[in-house]
C-alpha cells in the first residue's frame, strides 16, 4: 500500500519568506509526526498528532512555526520567515496509535532558505 | 547531556565482521526502544523494536538493559548493504508518541 509522502520534495526560499510543506500519512494511521534533520545532526521532535487530542507541541523551536491537521488525514507546517537555520530536511512519520508503536516515515522536504 | 547518546562513528568494518554499536538513555520512564536505520540521503526505517528479554532479527541481535538504561545492537557477519547509519531510539511513555534519536552511528562495510 502506499506509505507516508510528503510534498515538496525540495523548497529553495528566500529568507522572510513563509513556507507550507505537506504530509499524507498512511491510510488509517491516527498518529502523525513531524521532525527535522539538520545536516550532521540527529532527528529532533516538532509535534505530534494523536486522533481529536491537543497536538504536543512541546519540540516546536519557535513560534514562527506552526502545524494543523485537517480531518485527522493531511497535516500541514508552516514556517513563517523563514531563517537560514531554518534549513533542513523535514520528516513527517506516521503510526497506528497508541504510542510505542513503529512509526513510518515519508521521504522528506529538503529546505533552503537562502 | 543529550537524551539519548551513541558511540561515535564512524565505523569502517570488512565484510564478514561482527559490529556492536551502544547506545544510553538518560529518562528512566522510557518505555519502548527502537533501532531504526538510516541509508544516505534517504528516510529512517525501522531495523527492529528492543524487548527487555532481548530479541534477535536474523543476523541482528538487540539487547536492552533497563537498570543500567542501556541498550544495544549487534550485527554479525556484515554486509555491504549493512552500510548505513544506525540510529537508537526511545520513546518515553509520559510524553506521547514523540521519538528521541540519538545521534546515530554511521557503519561502513568494505569489500
Amino acid at each position: 500500500g502506499a506509505g507516508v509522502s510528503q510534498s515538496p520534495s525540495n523548497k529553495v526560499t528566500e529568507k522572510g519568506k513563509d513556507v507550507e510543506l505537506r504530509c499524507d500519512p498512511i491510510s488509517g494511521h491516527t498518529a502523525l509526526y513531524w521532525y527535522r534533520q539538520s545536516l550532521g545532526q540527529g532527528l529532533e521532535f516538532l509535534i505530534y498528532f494523536q486522533g481529536n487530542s491537543a497536538p504536543d507541541k512541546s519540540g516546536l523551536p519557535s513560534d514562527r512555526f506552526s502545524a494543523e491537521r485537517t480531518g485527522g488525514s493531511v497535516s500541514t507546517l508552516t514556517i513563517q520567515r523563514t531563517q537560514q537555520e531554518d534549513s533542513a530536511v523535514y520528516l513527517c512519520a506516521s503510526s497506528r496509535g497508541p504510542p510505542g508503536n513503529e512509526q513510518f516515515f515519508g521521504p522528506g522536504t529538503r529546505l533552503t532558505v537562502l | 547531556r543529550k537524551e539519548v547518546e551513541q558511540d561515535p562513528g564512524p565505523f569502517n568494518v570488512p565484510e564478514g565482521a561482527t559490529v556492536a554499536f551502544n547506545c544510553t538513555y538518560s529518562n528512566s520512564a522510557s518505555q519502548s526502544f527502537f533501532w531504526y536505520r538510516q541509508d544516505c540521503r534517504k528516510e529512517p526505517k525501522l531495523l527492529m523494536s528492543v524487548y527487555s528479554s532481548g530479541n534477535e532479527d536474523g543476523r541482528f541481535t538487540a539487547q536492552l538493559n533497563r537498570a543500567s538504561q542501556y541498550i544495544s545492537l549487534l550485527i554479525r557477519d556484515s554486509k555491504l548493504s549493512d552500510s548505513a547509519t544506525y540510529l537508537c531510539v526511545v520513546n518515553v511513555g509520559n510524553q506521547g508518541g514523540k521519538l528521541i534519536f540519538g545521534q546515530g552511528t554511521e557503519l561502513s562495510v568494505k569489500p
